[in-house]
Formats: C-alpha cells, sequence, structure tokens
C-alpha cells in the first residue's frame, strides 16, 4: 500500500549516459512534484505537473525532461548525465494545497 | 522568488530538554508553512504545518508559531527523545491549488544526547 513509489532506489552509471527515474502514487493526488537534494542536504524543486501539466519549472537544464503520462505517474529522463548531477531525487505528490508526500527517494552516482 | 533562511545548521540538546529551529521567509504572500523530518537515508516526512490565518499550532510535543509581519516562523519540540534525533526542514509555500511551489530551508542537524 505504498503512497509515493519511485525506481529504482539506486542508480550509478557514467558521466555522458542517459537514465531514467520512475514515480507512481495511488494517492489520487493531481499534482506532482520532482525534487533535487544535494550532498549538503538542500531539498530544491525542479519540476510540478498538475493534471499532467507542467506547472513548475525551475532552472533546470535541459537534459533534464519530465514526461507524466498520467496523473498517477511523473518519470524524470536524464540526457547526458554530468557527475554535477550526482544527488538524491525525490518525488513527491499533492491534493489541493495540502500535504506534500514524498516518495523514498533515488540515489543517482555518476562516474 | 521565495528565499527562506533557518537557523541553527546543527543544534544538540539533552534529552529531555527543549529544541527551538527558527526560520524567515522573504515572499509576504506565502500563506503556508509546513516543517519536515527527515532520518538518515529516509524520505522528507511532514510533522506539522501552518497556514497563514493561524498565529500557532500544538501536536503532543512539537508546536510551531507564525509571525506574519516579522515574516518568521519557529518548531518547538519539548521534552526530546532519542528518535527526535534528525534534520528538519521548515518551507514556505505560496499556496495556490494545483500550484504549490515549496522553498526549503538549508536544513537543521538535531542531536539529541541520551
Amino acid at each position: 500500500d505504498t503512497a509515493v513509489s519511485q525506481t529504482p532506489k539506486y542508480l550509478v552509471t557514467q558521466m555522458g549516459n542517459d537514465k531514467s527515474i520512475k514515480c507512481e502514487q495511488n494517492l489520487g493526488h493531481d499534482t506532482m512534484y520532482w525534487y533535487k537534494q544535494d550532498s549538503k542536504k538542500f531539498l530544491k524543486i525542479m519540476f510540478s505537473y498538475n493534471n499532467k501539466e507542467l506547472i513548475i519549472n525551475e532552472t533546470v537544464p535541459n537534459r533534464f525532461s519530465p514526461k507524466s503520462p498520467d496523473k498517477a505517474h511523473l518519470n524524470l529522463h536524464i540526457n547526458s548525465l554530468e557527475l554535477g548531477d550526482s544527488a538524491v531525487y525525490f518525488c513527491a505528490s499533492s491534493h489541493g494545497g495540502n500535504e506534500q508526500f514524498f516518495g523514498p527517494g533515488t540515489r543517482l552516482t555518476v562516474l | 522568488g521565495e528565499n527562506v533562511e533557518q537557523h541553527p545548521s546543527t543544534l544538540s540538546v539533552q534529552e529531555g530538554d527543549s529544541a527551538v529551529i527558527k526560520c524567515t521567509y522573504s515572499d509576504s504572500a506565502s500563506n503556508y508553512f509546513p516543517w519536515y523530518k527527515q532520518e538518515l537515508g529516509k524520505r522528507p516526512q511532514l510533522i506539522i504545518d501552518i497556514r497563514s490565518n493561524v498565529g500557532e499550532k500544538k501536536d503532543q510535543r512539537i508546536a510551531v508559531t507564525l509571525n506574519k509581519t516579522a515574516k518568521h516562523f519557529s518548531l518547538h519540540i519539548t521534552e526530546t527523545q532519542p528518535e527526535d534525533s534528525a534534520v528538519y526542514f521548515c518551507a514556505a509555500v505560496l499556496s495556490n491549488f494545483g500550484n504549490e511551489k515549496l522553498t526549503f530551508g538549508t536544513g537543521t542537524r538535531l542531536t539529541i544526547i541520551p
């Protein structure tokens, strides 16, 4: 009965590769988000989608492309990975301006 | 855009004592202020929140106060226990249904000393 799930939990890859992280929520929420948490634990929003529409797009490189096939899913594709992309990526969801529920995180390591 | 400052960055208190974490925000339009707790290797989880029409909210050992005029809000944990050890994040949100952008503070690592 996991509320917000992400796959994979760990991702280790070489610079220059392309990778995807998947997120699914079964809470019936209409808004989903991607956050990046760097090595200093800073949490920063990257994107948000409401009913499959992009709402927030922070100053994130074009190499990052979110995709929302439906309200329950928000995936993140990253092209040409760089060392600085190493971080923990959290997906989250919310409904109606209330609490955001976070997924377990995906630890991305770029070598 | 919104900017949230959080202090202190680290805090150690004896078990049973109180802990206070303070945050300030810059955008007077922000209207929702959640606090998240993140244990080591885990996801952030909401522990308490407050909306701009309320000055104080309490839930057992945890309380949050909000001063809209000064644009600051604080988390108070009383009778601290070892399981309170974690990183705590404040956030400020301009809540516009379907467009909630959380701007997080930089986090406070709280350590409870047994």
